[in-house]
């Protein structure tokens, strides 16, 4: 089992829709939970991050952690074609490197 | 003014032959790293140096040497190139070893053919 799980996609949704991207992992040792964004043919950007369980919001974006399910989400408000990505996740220990996910592609229509 | 530059951006070789990828920040950071992106977008830490030292050796063939001249370089050498190793190689770095908030390059697309 890998440590960290993605649905690759690609998820397609029309423009102004609610996007829900997922992630699960294995190690429950993480602690942090980063969220990169990586357009087409770029190095990916971190997006935002959370510490331990909860929400984060961040404009348009909310990331969400649930510990006891090992389960990561971020979701966007009001998609924009803008928004069309793949979208990283990439739990951490404080020790160690990043393991990211494989990462979901959403393409929003115009 | 590019913060994490990489150079070349595409490298077309021929097996066995030995390459190189340069890669520069000028954020001031101390940690550098060399990533790998294989064709299924998987992003896999290949190695990482702190302030010149070397601090992460994943399990990678000993064909690749990074080398670190400064903490604003970070270099990717790769021997006897096999058809596996045809990848995006993506530089970043980040303040220090203890974040998780990198900074990558636009990435060196090699084919191996």
């Amino acid at each position: 089992q890998k440590e960290v799980e993605q649905d690759p996609g690609p998820l397609s949704v029309p423009e102004g829709a609610i996007v829900s991207l997922n992630c699960t992992y294995s190690n429950s040792a993480f602690q942090y939970f980063m969220w990169y964004r990586q357009y087409s043919r770029k190095g990916p950007e971190l997006l935002m991050y959370t510490y331990s369980s909860g929400n984060k919001e961040d404009g348009r974006f909310t990331a969400q952690v649930d510990k006891s399910s090992k389960y990561i989400s971020l979701f966007i408000r009001d998609s924009q074609p803008s928004d069309s990505a793949t979208y990283l996740c990439a739990p951490r220990t404080g020790r160690r490197a990043l393991t990211f996910g494989s990462g979901t592609r959403l393409q929003v229509q115009p | 003014d590019t913060a994490v530059s990489q150079t070349p951006k595409y490298l077309v070789t021929q097996m066995g032959n030995d390459k190189s990828i340069k890669c520069e920040q000028n954020l001031g950071h101390d940690t550098m790293y060399w990533y790998k992106q294989d064709s299924k977008k998987f992003l896999k830490i290949m190695f990482s140096y702190n302030n010149k030292e070397l601090i992460i050796n994943e399990t990678v063939p000993n064909r690749f040497s990074p080398k670190s001249p400064d903490k604003a370089h970070l270099n990717l050498h790769i021997n006897s190139l096999e058809l596996g190793d045809s990848a995006v190689y993506f530089c970043a770095s980040s303040r220090d070893s203890g974040t998780g908030e990198l900074f990558f390059g636009e990435g060196s697309r090699l084919t191996v053919l």
